[in-house]
């Protein structure tokens, strides 16, 4: 199993869709992860943190299963502006690095 | 909103040249880390730097780079004699803790002709 694994879509939804996305992780010691957001040639932005089960923020929710070594992200109410890539990102446990998945393409059309 | 910032915004630089990228972490962050971006590739780690002192590196970030905080407040990180495949988007990042959230500069994408 790959580190961080996504699927990269991409995910072409109405606006008003909810959608969601899976990754899942290689090691099971992991006490972190992380949804970024990434624009088409703009740096990683900060989406979502998880430290325990799941996070909630607004119309994202993002949700931990240790059992499974999975992390989920659920977009609700989709809008125009959420067309992006979405990174789910990994600490290496032990080591001072971040370890990104190929990210998931996202499409949000009227 | 405190935020990391990079210089440039892009260089272009001939084969062979040496190049410095240059970044301000946010101020009360203690690791500074140098990723890459290879177009329509996924973000890769480069290095990572506590303390003054480079804490991890991975199999890319061989003798032609290297990195220095050469001050309280910028993070640079310098590749000696670019080739043509460190053409990438390079972007900077800062945390406060090791396991924490990392904050992105806006990247510097090198073109290496």
């Amino acid at each position: 199993r790959k580190e961080v694994e996504q699927d990269p879509g991409p995910f072409n939804v109405p606006e008003g869709a909810t959608v969601a996305f899976n990754c899942t992780y290689s090691n099971s010691a992991s006490q972190s992860f992380f949804w970024y957001r990434q624009d088409c040639r703009k740096e990683p932005k900060l989406l979502m943190s998880v430290y325990s089960s799941g996070n909630e923020d607004g119309r994202f929710t993002a949700q931990l299963n240790r059992a499974s070594q999975y992390i989920s992200l659920l977009i609700r109410d989709s809008k125009l502006s959420d067309s992006a890539t979405y990174l789910c990102v990994v600490p290496r446990e032990g080591f001072q690095k971040l370890v990104f998945g190929t990210g998931t393409r996202l499409l949000v059309s009227p | 909103e405190p935020e990391v910032t990079q210089t440039p915004s892009h260089q272009v630089t001939q084969m062979g040249q040496e190049v410095i990228l240059r970044c301000v972490p946010i101020s009360n962050h203690l690791y500074f880390y140098w990723y890459r971006q290879i177009l329509g590739q996924k973000v890769e780690f480069l290095v990572s730097f506590y303390n003054n002192e480079i804490s991890e590196k991975s199999e890319i970030f061989d003798d032609q780079f290297s990195v220095e905080r050469p001050d309280g407040s910028n993070f640079t990180l310098k590749i000696r004699s670019t080739k043509l495949e460190d053409s990438a988007m390079y972007f900077c990042a800062s945390s406060v803790g090791q396991r924490l959230e990392a904050f992105f500069g806006q990247g510097t994408r090198l073109t290496v002709v």
